[in-house]
């Protein structure tokens, strides 16, 4: 199975720019997609194919990456962006990162 | 407007069998694949299976021996089963629908299913 490994937890003020990074234990190729997940609320995709903006997502938004290690950007942050956010790869099968829970100062 | 919806029991007794319908509406199942995943209380998200627009499925290697997954298009249903339950299959089940290249663009809003007795 092809691991992702995420940072657990983040913690960043609002305005800022934050990176939350996503490292495959073997190439994904530009089969990496990130979700969003708040409390009690079904994850929401946010990005697709490594950097595509996924359908009504805000430009603050953004992916980039390749091989193996991958990057979701948030810029700026504001205070909804707390939630969990996790990385999937569709490349061998499907799997999803641990997530990583952003909370804001 | 593209929805999904699991229906299913809440609670179900270890060692018994787990019955889940997907029940999808605004798209065709045989245009659009449509995925199983199951989030535990607190914690990651795990991919079960596969429904592919074809008819074919696919598992996770480590619920293969327990997984079915089927469908009836007719009444844009998918189906899961799941055997020989235990307390760590307590989770949330979520359907949602394969987009562009295996990501999930709609999510359904998630049963949640306890094993307990």
């Amino acid at each position: 199975d092809t691991v992702l490994t995420q940072s657990p937890a983040l913690a960043v003020s609002p305005g800022e720019r934050v990176s939350i990074s996503c490292r495959a234990s073997e190439g994904v190729n530009s089969y990496m997609h990130w979700y969003q997940q708040k409390p009690g609320q079904q994850p929401k995709l946010l990005i697709y194919k490594v950097s595509s903006l996924a359908s009504r997502v805000p430009a603050r938004f953004s992916g980039s990456g390749s091989g193996t290690d991958f990057t979701l950007t948030i810029d700026p942050v504001e205070a909804d962006d707390t939630a969990t956010y996790f990385c999937q790869q569709s490349w061998n099968d499907w799997t999803f990162g641990g997530g990583t829970k952003l909370e804001l100062k | 407007e593209v929805q999904l919806k699991e229906s299913g029991p809440g609670l179900v007794q270890p060692s018994q069998t787990l019955s889940l319908t997907c029940t999808v509406s605004g798209f065709s199942l045989t245009d659009y694949s449509v995925h199983w995943v199951r989030q535990p209380p607190g914690k990651g998200l795990e991919w079960m299976g596969v429904m592919w627009s074809g008819g074919n499925t696919a598992y996770n290697s480590a619920l293969k021996s327990r997984l079915s997954i089927s469908r009836d298009t007719s009444k844009s249903q998918v189906f899961l089963k799941m055997n020989s339950l235990q307390t760590e299959d307590t989770a949330i089940y979520y359907c949602n629908r394969d987009e562009i290249m295996g990501s999930f663009d709609y999510w359904g809003q998630g049963v949640m299913v306890t094993v307990s007795s």
